[in-house]
């Protein structure tokens, strides 16, 4: 079955990065685009950028830019996706989404990873 | 790209439908039959439950239906059950970015 099993629960001061992870299982890794989206504290849901796993290729949003790199190990089926220059406002879940290619939905969520960003 | 507007809250008894509305601020958000529901129980991660407008996919009930008019696009939980009672997000693509709707807290009375 499909699986996206997530990194755990960071902390982290403003200014600082952080990077979590999603690893993949039951399912060809290269054959899906994945996504992440984010989730502020009673907010709704947020997309943050595309990677294609077999190309390495992206896509971020705009407020993003400059400071979210995704990346991808096929070796391991895993995407990562790093955050840099903190502040409160990224205090978040953060979750990976699959994508068929091209499908413009997200039918496999991971679990989230909690973000703080506090000092 | 602005968020696709969703009412805060819908409420409906048990055995009742109820309508959820996401509109775009522009035709070209939602016009692109690229419209896609997910499901969220509290604390959960969010879950598909239709795409490309009103298709659903295996395994998600037949109460969950969605339509588009225009650029306001729609979905429809038709026999309301308890386990309904969740937060409701929309999403479409609309072009390089995707863009979710503000979501909906579905209550079930």
């Amino acid at each position: 079955q499909v699986q996206l099993v997530q990194s755990g629960a960071e902390v982290e001061e403003p200014e600082a990065s952080v990077k979590v992870s999603c690893q993949a299982s039951g399912y060809t890794f290269t054959n899906y685009y994945m996504h992440w989206v984010r989730q502020a504290p009673g907010q709704g849901l947020e997309w943050m950028g595309i990677i294609n796993p077999s190309r390495g290729n992206t896509n971020y949003a705009q407020k993003f830019r400059g400071r979210i790199t995704m990346t991808s190990d096929t070796s391991t089926s895993t995407v990562y996706m790093e955050l840099s220059s903190l502040t409160s406002d990224d205090t978040a879940v953060y979750y990976c989404a699959r994508e068929p290619i091209d499908a413009c939905y997200f039918d496999y969520w991971g679990q989230g990873t909690l973000v703080t960003v506090s000092s | 790209q602005s968020a696709l507007t969703q009412p805060a809250s819908v409420s409906g008894s048990p055995g009742q439908s109820i309508t959820i509305s996401c509109t775009g601020t522009s035709s070209d958000v939602v016009s692109r039959n690229r419209v896609s529901w997910y499901q969220q129980h509290p604390g959960k991660a969010p879950k598909f439950i239709i795409y490309d407008v009103n298709k659903r996919p295996s395994g998600v009930s037949n109460r969950f239906s969605g339509s588009k008019s225009g650029n306001t696009a729609s979905l429809t939980i038709s026999g309301l059950q308890p386990e309904d009672e969740a937060d409701y997000y929309c999403c479409s693509y609309a072009g390089s970015p995707y863009v979710f709707g503000t979501g909906t807290k579905v209550n079930v009375l």
